[in-house]
């Protein structure tokens, strides 16, 4: 049984500047969420896709924006990057879209705004 | 707007040192409360999910109690391998697919 994947592991970008980060989510799971956690904070709950739809949205701007394939994997892209928007960014895969019963968690992205 | 309160942000005992993380929260009707443990440069791992007030779970060193207003984290003689971050999470039971709401952890260090 594989775990859930990220890629990059870290990434440096400008601000203005657009990234896409990626997740392989744990096999045998349809539906993914992802997450930002700022230093010392605690993760927040950006949006949750299920069978390629997102079907739940924290409270994050539209330049937050995400995709799922055929395959549950799933790409998170923000556009317009702001300093603020350093974090490290997680992804969770589970098998139940409306009961958060044991998320899988992957080690995330750090993202560095500079 | 759900709420979640942990204390204290940080605890350092000693090995064989029990002790209790709290959780305190407000939300909208409680579908669950989760504990997870984070260690650095990791994602959260999964410890425990409560339901109603009076639940109780455990697992090795660790139990986890539910109220209608917060849950406790016991850790009974602890061991280094037991440090981490400790996060409290609540799932409101909205209608729609709501995620879930952290609070900031309680970085727990259990020193030899």
């Amino acid at each position: 049984e594989t775990g859930v994947t990220q890629s990059p592991t870290h990434l440096i970008k400008t601000r203005g500047q657009q990234v896409t980060l990626r997740c392989s989510s744990q096999s045998g799971h349809n539906t993914v969420s992802w997450y930002q956690q700022a230093l010392g904070q605690g993760p927040q709950f950006i949006f949750q896709y299920y069978r390629e739809e997102e079907n739940g949205r924290g409270n994050f701007p539209p330049r937050f924006s995400g995709l799922q394939f055929p395959n549950y994997s799933s790409e998170l892209n923000v556009n317009a990057l702001e300093l603020d928007d350093s974090a490290l960014y997680l992804c969770a895969s589970s098998n139940n879209r409306a009961v958060n019963e044991k998320l899988f968690f992957g080690s995330g992205t750090q993202l560095s705004v500079l | 707007e759900d709420q979640v309160t942990q204390s204290p942000e940080a605890l350092r005992l000693q090995e064989g040192e029990s002790s209790s993380l709290n959780c305190s929260y407000t939300v909208s009707g409680l579908r669950g409360l989760f504990w997870y443990r984070q260690d650095p440069g990791k994602g959260p791992e999964f410890l425990f999910t409560l339901y109603s007030a009076g639940e109780e779970k455990e697992k090795e060193r660790l139990k986890a109690t539910l109220t209608k207003k917060e849950s406790f984290l016991h850790i009974t003689a602890p061991k280094p391998e037991d440090s981490a971050t400790y996060l409290c999470a609540v799932q409101a039971s909205g209608g729609g697919a709501d995620g879930l709401t952290f609070g900031k952890g309680t970085h727990l260090i259990i020193q030899p």
